[in-house]
């Protein structure tokens, strides 16, 4: 059992369609961040929350952290063939300089 | 350019011959750190450094060794490869960010290795 879970594990739509990923826990993160890794690359940080109930907007892309700082969701509004890629969420401890992935989620966005 | 760099990307190696991944930044980072990654998994830290001569254990350290000699530095061994270990590697850096924030971690290639 991992203590991020990513869901869905995969998630196919038409391009114009909207879409939200779900990262959950039962532990409490200071921070929790967004990668996104396209094929044959390594992950690149899209976003990094911190403050319980936070929303950022990236674009067309809203994160938003949960109240307990437990949980966060990525939803990507009209999606485009150019979000296609492994969205992960990473939550770090409180006094930690580690990051625990959660297992991903493969978005495909069909044109 | 601000990078990453590993090498070799690609390795195809036997049960028991001894191997080494490098990795190298560029950025002055404190941190770096080690993961790999298999499907559904996500990526699971191996080992990582908060700077020269400063190494800890990761989620999955078995069978892997590290050092930091320099700051830039920081080679990944697997002194008798297993099957079980094929797998992608990442080799990441950050700042150290004190306080309860972590710094973005700033990825690699990545090094696809399989043993036979």
């Amino acid at each position: 059992t991992q203590l991020l879970e990513q869901s869905p594990q995969f998630l196919s739509i038409q391009e114009g369609e909207n879409l939200t990923v779900y990262c959950n826990s039962s532990s409490v993160f200071s921070s929790l961040q967004w990668y996104r890794q396209e094929p044959g690359e390594g992950p690149v940080l899209l976003v990094t929350v911190v403050t319980g109930g936070e929303v950022k907007k990236l674009k067309r892309l809203t994160f938003q952290f949960g109240d307990a700082r437990k949980d966060s969701s990525l939803h990507i509004t009209a999606a485009q063939p150019g979000d296609t890629g492994l969205y992960l969420c990473a939550g770090a401890r409180a006094a930690g300089n580690k990051l625990t992935f959660g297992g991903g989620t493969r978005v495909l966005v069909k044109p | 350019e601000a990078q990453v760099t590993q090498n070799p990307r690609y390795l195809i190696t036997v049960t028991g011959k001894k191997l080494t991944v490098t990795c190298s930044q560029n950025m002055n980072h404190e941190y770096m750190s080690w993961y790999r990654q298999d499907p559904g998994l996500g990526l699971r830290q191996i080992y990582y450094s908060m700077n020269v001569e400063v190494t800890d254990k990761g989620d999955v350290p078995e069978g892997y060794k590290v050092s930091r000699k320099e700051k830039r530095n920081f080679p990944l061994i697997l002194e008798s490869p297993s099957p079980n270990q094929t797998s992608l590697y990442f080799c990441a850096s950050s700042f150290r960010v004190r306080g309860l924030n972590t710094g973005e971690l700033f990825f690699g290639e990545g090094s696809r290795l399989t043993v036979l």
